[in-house]
């Protein structure tokens, strides 16, 4: 299975941009990269995915490098809301579906 | 509202008492799954299921038991409970099994087996 790697924990204030990055070195052609997040006390929940390309929506945006061995998700604008764990993830076709949650980056916003 | 919506949402029993945890999406999605976290291990694919009447283990299947008779509904069953099953369970749907469909999750479900 295809590993990822996350910082555990990272800090942003309030209102101002927030980059969390994941390496992903061993991705393979057709492996997607998601990035869910889990708020306390909640289900994981979808924020984001691409293939090759920059993506974005109305959560976030998602930077891939051009090799394909890291991407950064791009917050515009942290809210306080946003303090969660991040999980950057690659789906597989061939790996039934299955999402391979690893530790996370832990994001707290300050006011 | 698109959700998927599981119950109950706490439960307290004992050993070997049967319990059924329930799944439902009304997305219309072919793909359902089930999660259980733990502390220090993370989320892990208990059973997932591709469509009506097809099952297949995940990482942790040992303990549980799934059926997929209607699309839209997803149980989990545990036959015979045991403390190592107390976890944060979660049922999760997509509308196919590959990397380009994002996953969305119910809730969860707290489960403390004494």
């Amino acid at each position: 299975d295809a590993k990822t790697t996350q910082p555990n924990s990272m800090e942003s204030n309030e209102e101002e941009p927030v980059h969390l990055p994941c390496n992903h070195s061993t991705i393979s052609g057709t492996d997607y990269i998601h990035w869910y997040r889990q708020l306390p006390s909640q289900g994981p929940e979808y924020v984001i995915h691409g293939l090759t390309s920059n993506v974005n929506n109305r959560m976030a945006s998602l930077a891939i490098a051009e090799d394909r061995k890291s991407s950064t998700l791009i917050l515009h604008r942290a809210t306080l809301r946003d303090a969660a764990v991040y999980y950057c993830i690659l789906r597989a076709l061939n790996q039934g579906g299955k999402l391979i949650f690893g530790q996370g980056t832990e994001l707290s916003v300050k006011p | 509202e698109a959700q998927v919506t599981q119950n109950p949402r706490y439960l307290i029993t004992v050993t070997g008492k049967k319990l059924t945890v329930t799944c439902s999406q009304n997305m219309n999605h072919e793909y359902m799954s089930w999660y259980r976290q733990d502390p220090g291990l993370g989320l892990r694919q208990i059973y997932y299921s591709m469509n009506v009447e097809v099952t297949d283990k995940g990482d942790v299947p040992e303990g549980y038991k799934v059926s997929r008779k209607e699309k839209r509904n997803f149980p989990l069953i545990l036959e015979s409970p045991s403390p190592n099953q107390t976890s944060l369970y979660f049922c999760a749907s997509s509308l196919g099994v590959g990397g380009l469909y994002e996953q969305y999750f119910g809730p969860g479900t707290r489960l403390t087996v004494t």
